[in-house]
């Protein structure tokens, strides 16, 4: 079965202080895996796509890498702004090609 | 260009009442989903489609139907409201020219009494 597990929950952080949130997933063949950021009230909002072991995206402060079991998202000198949830989503081959597994998000709050 | 619209943002029902939530997209996008988010459950896939009159259930269908006349229009039907459908819902949109990113609405926030 395909499965997402992010860790931790919750990460609270200083202004500044740098840290990574896991994304570990099983599926029956990677077509893609995805970061989202949830802001509280409103919809998922796109950050990455990775589609194979080894790469790596930025954008800002943020930086998504993929391996063939787990993704992380580095989060350099964050700042209050970051905070929200991020989630993570893998589609798998086989299946239609709008079909996400999400994970269950890690909350990250960033204090000043 | 709006993205993905969702109405209403906030909906209260008694249980067994029935309701249609709405998702429109102006962006030409074929294919369009319905998740579920709740507390420790992450979001979860009701219902997709991948183009006009074409659409199929996904991890969780009981209790509810879609249908999709249009390639703008994505509706979601609550044939008779429960509690356990207190959730807030999200519509998407997403077309394989952008490599099946998905755009999200800002949700519906549905209680059933």
């Amino acid at each position: 079965e395909d499965q997402v597990t992010q860790s931790p929950e919750a990460l609270r952080l200083q202004e500044g202080e740098s840290s990574s949130l896991n994304c570990s997933y099983t599926v029956s063949g990677l077509r893609g895996l995805f970061w989202y950021r949830q802001d509280p009230g409103k919809g998922p909002e796109f950050l990455f796509t990775l589609y194979s072991a080894g790469e790596e995206k930025e954008k800002e402060r943020l930086k998504a890498t993929l391996t063939k079991k787990e993704s992380f998202l580095h989060i350099t000198a964050p700042k209050p702004e970051d905070s929200a949830t991020y989630l993570c989503a893998v589609q798998a081959h086989g299946g239609a090609t709008n079909k996400l597994i999400f994970g269950t998000g890690t909350l990250l709050a960033v204090q000043p | 260009n709006a993205g993905v619209t969702q109405t209403p943002k906030f909906q209260v029902l008694k249980t067994g009442q029935s309701m249609t939530l709405q998702c429109a997209q102006d962006m030409n996008h074929e294919y369009m989903s319905w998740y579920r988010q709740d507390p420790g459950m992450g979001l979860r896939l009701i219902h997709y489609s991948v183009g006009a009159g074409i659409t199929d259930q996904g991890e969780v269908p009981n209790g509810y139907n879609v249908s999709r006349s249009t390639t703008e229009d994505f509706p979601l039907r609550l044939l008779s409201a429960a509690p356990s459908q207190t959730s807030v819902y999200f519509c998407a949109s997403s077309y394989s020219g952008n490599k099946n990113i998905q755009y999200f609405g800002a949700g519906t926030r549905l209680s059933v009494l």
